[in-house]
């Protein structure tokens, strides 16, 4: 099917573990980007790309790291998680900027 | 200070009724969009309106409406003939042009009641 999808839905990890949530797009959308949601914040955005091997920061990229080797992947990586890091994950897409981003279902990651 | 604020933690609407969500916005952006996004229970995002900063008219796609106050730095979301199925959280969001950033509020939810 096309659209867009994120793996795990839902994972448990440890303090001090690397994680890494899945982004795959079947749009070939230029700009995908990551947010994080929280009780109380809404949305807030981790890291964007553009294009291939193109990434920049959002508002809460500390912890984090991306990467995008292929258009359709932006798998995000949690280095070290953190107790802080419990969230839901959204992998979002669109063709450009200034686009209506198109989101995944989600990722609910907890850290004990 | 917050980009965007939605100062309507919940609201509850009658089932057929009208209803307005609040948006407020801060950039120095002269260029940007407002976005407003629904998130039923179950979790996904949904896409539901657009307006950009130069767009000289309101934005209208179906039973919503985006009531843009340019000068007023407000976005709001109207939702005519509420309908059970719209009870959800609703999110406005903002585009920067210039500053490559997006950010969301914190959310209203909304409860229609039958």
């Amino acid at each position: 099917d096309a659209g867009i999808t994120q793996s795990p839905r839902y994972k448990i990890t440890e303090t001090g573990r690397q994680v890494t949530l899945m982004c795959h797009q079947t749009w070939s959308h230029s700009y995908m980007f990551w947010y994080r949601q929280d009780l109380g914040h809404g949305l807030r955005l981790i890291y964007y790309s553009a294009a291939a091997d193109i990434t920049d920061k959002g508002e809460v990229s500390d912890g984090y790291v991306v990467s995008r080797s292929k258009t359709e992947n932006f798998p995000l990586t949690l280095e070290s998680a953190t107790r802080s890091q419990t969230s839901v994950y959204f992998c979002a897409s669109s063709p450009g900027w200034a686009d209506t981003q198109y989101f995944g279902p989600g990722t609910r990651l907890t850290v004990l | 200070a917050q980009k965007i604020t939605q100062t309507q933690p919940g609201m509850f609407v009658q089932e057929k009724e009208a209803v307005t969500l609040d948006c407020t916005y801060d950039t120095s952006d002269p260029s940007y969009g407002l976005f407003w996004y629904k998130q039923p229970s179950s979790g996904e995002m949904i896409f539901l309106i657009y307006q950009g900063s130069y767009d000289q008219q309101n934005a209208t796609e179906g039973r919503y409406s985006l009531n843009f106050q340019k000068a007023r730095k407000s976005a709001n979301l109207v939702i005519s003939a509420s309908q059970l199925g719209d009870s959800a959280m609703y999110f406005c969001a903002m585009r920067e042009v210039t500053g490559n950033q997006f950010y969301f509020g914190t959310g209203t939810s909304l409860t229609v009641i039958p």
